[in-house]
């Protein structure tokens, strides 16, 4: 059963700092891992989405990379500001089932 | 913009009481897929529907129902809800479906079960 973790849960930096979120997936035998932020009182926006060939995607100043042998993708935030306020969720898509595993996510704040 | 309309958004019940969500799509994107929110649970996928079709389900009891209309709108029920219902219920579209691809996602619906 695939499982999906995301660590830290929350996280605050300042301004301009770079940073990088983590998400941990337990089962390799995924067809795609997205990331996805999520604003107080707001849906979801997708970010990025990763196919399982793929090793990164890149989005601006967003950068998110993907190691199905050790069940492991990043997010990288460059020169963050303080609108990246959000969670931050990544969920993998398994292969077979084609169902979103989601992690409970990482609640990022930029300090001005 | 996501294109995704959800109704209602704010939603108070009581228990065993019987709930429809409403998750209308822009025009052309077949599937849609609905997703439930909890504290303690996190998102969890629901149910797929494209052209009509469910396609795919998650693990929720049959109390949770849905269907889709030839516009690609679509409809969740909840049956005799249980406190535990207490949720924010997210749809989302997209051209495929599947998961295979980027979805838009709606606001959701928050529903509160008293």
């Amino acid at each position: 059963k695939q499982e999906v973790t995301q660590i830290p849960a929350a996280l605050s930096v300042p301004e301009g700092e770079n940073l990088v979120l983590n998400c941990s997936f337990t089962d390799s035998a995924i067809y795609n891992l997205q990331w996805f932020r999520q604003d107080p009182g707001k849906g979801l926006t997708s970010l990025l989405l990763i196919q399982s060939s793929q090793r990164e995607q890149t989005s601006g100043r967003l950068n998110a990379s993907l190691d199905k042998s050790s069940g492991r993708s990043t997010l990288y935030i460059a020169a963050s500001q303080p609108g990246d306020s959000a969670t931050y969720l990544c969920a993998a898509l398994g292969d077979s089932n084609y169902q979103l595993i989601w992690g409970a996510g990482t609640k990022l704040i930029i300090k001005p | 913009k996501a294109g995704v309309t959800q109704t209602p958004r704010y939603l108070i019940k009581t228990r065993g009481q019987q709930v429809t969500l409403s998750c209308s799509p822009i025009s052309g994107h077949r599937s849609v897929s609905w997703y439930q929110q909890t504290p303690g649970q996190g998102l969890q996928f629901l149910f797929e529907y494209f052209s009509e079709t469910q396609r795919n389900k998650g693990n929720f009891p049959g109390r949770f129902s849905g269907r889709q209309f030839s516009n690609s709108r679509s409809e969740m029920n909840v049956s005799t809800l249980e406190l535990g219902d207490s949720a924010l219920y997210l749809c989302a579209r997209s051209w495929a479906g599947g998961g295979q691809e980027t979805q838009y996602f709606g606001p959701g619906t928050r529903l509160l079960v008293l």
